[in-house]
């Protein structure tokens, strides 16, 4: 079957860094997203790994093993407004999206 | 680009009646919409897959004369929720596929649905 495993919930610091590891398990493979959610709202798009390495994007980098069917989504400099839940989608052989339940990240002042 | 609108943002309507939700894919062709449905601290649900002028593919558990989706353009998908029921009342989100690219989904900023 299908599977992703992340934290259900992270705690840190603000100015601090965070890493949101993720698991997955899929039917073949296109590339993993990470999007980011607030309560409320729809998702948005963080990053978009395909292939193994690591890919930086401002305060936000992406990091994927294939061969370990593992992703993380590293934030550096945290904010306040870094509070969100963070959903790791990897894309099976049919390019459909599968869905975790996301990690909600707080950030304490 | 790739903004993807929803309209309404938020409805409420009573127990029996229909909704229409309205997806739209504002500086692109989307030849691909998805919809998704989702519940309060829970993962977003796949409801089913719209490609432009064929029929849509519902996932497993959706009742599709229930959830009725039209694609009839390359900008523009509706999602209408039929004799709705207070059970259906939850956050609807569409996304959209542009044309050519197999990837990347643009997603609508959803639909709050609540049935009374």
């Amino acid at each position: 079957g299908q599977n992703i495993d992340q934290p259900t919930e992270m705690t840190a610091t603000e100015g601090a860094i965070v890493q949101i590891n993720c698991t997955y398990q899929t039917s073949g493979f296109n590339g993993l997203f990470w999007y980011q959610q607030h309560a409320g709202e729809a998702p948005t798009f963080l990053s978009y790994n395909v292939l193994d390495g690591l890919e930086e994007k401002g305060r936000f980098s992406s990091f994927l093993s294939r061969s370990k069917g593992y992703s993380y989504l590293l934030l550096k400099e945290l904010q306040m407004k870094d509070s969100a839940s963070y959903l790791c989608a990897p894309m099976d052989s049919n390019y459909q999206l599968i869905w975790g339940a996301g990690t909600k990240l707080i950030i304490k002042p | 680009g790739a903004v993807v609108s929803q309209h309404p943002s938020w409805v409420i309507c009573k127990s029996g009646t229909s909704v229409k939700i309205e997806c739209r894919s504002l500086d692109f062709q989307a030849t691909t919409m998805f919809w998704y449905r989702q519940f309060p601290k829970q993962s977003l649900m796949l409801m089913a897959t719209s490609n432009e002028g064929s029929k849509a593919t519902y996932e497993q558990g959706v009742e599709k004369d229930k959830f009725l989706i039209n694609h009839a353009s390359l900008t523009l998908s509706t999602l209408t929720v039929t004799s709705a029921h207070p059970e259906d009342s939850s956050f609807y989100i569409c996304s959209a596929r542009r044309a050519g690219d197999v990837s990347e989904q643009y997603f609508g900023p959803g639909t709050r649905l609540t049935v009374t």
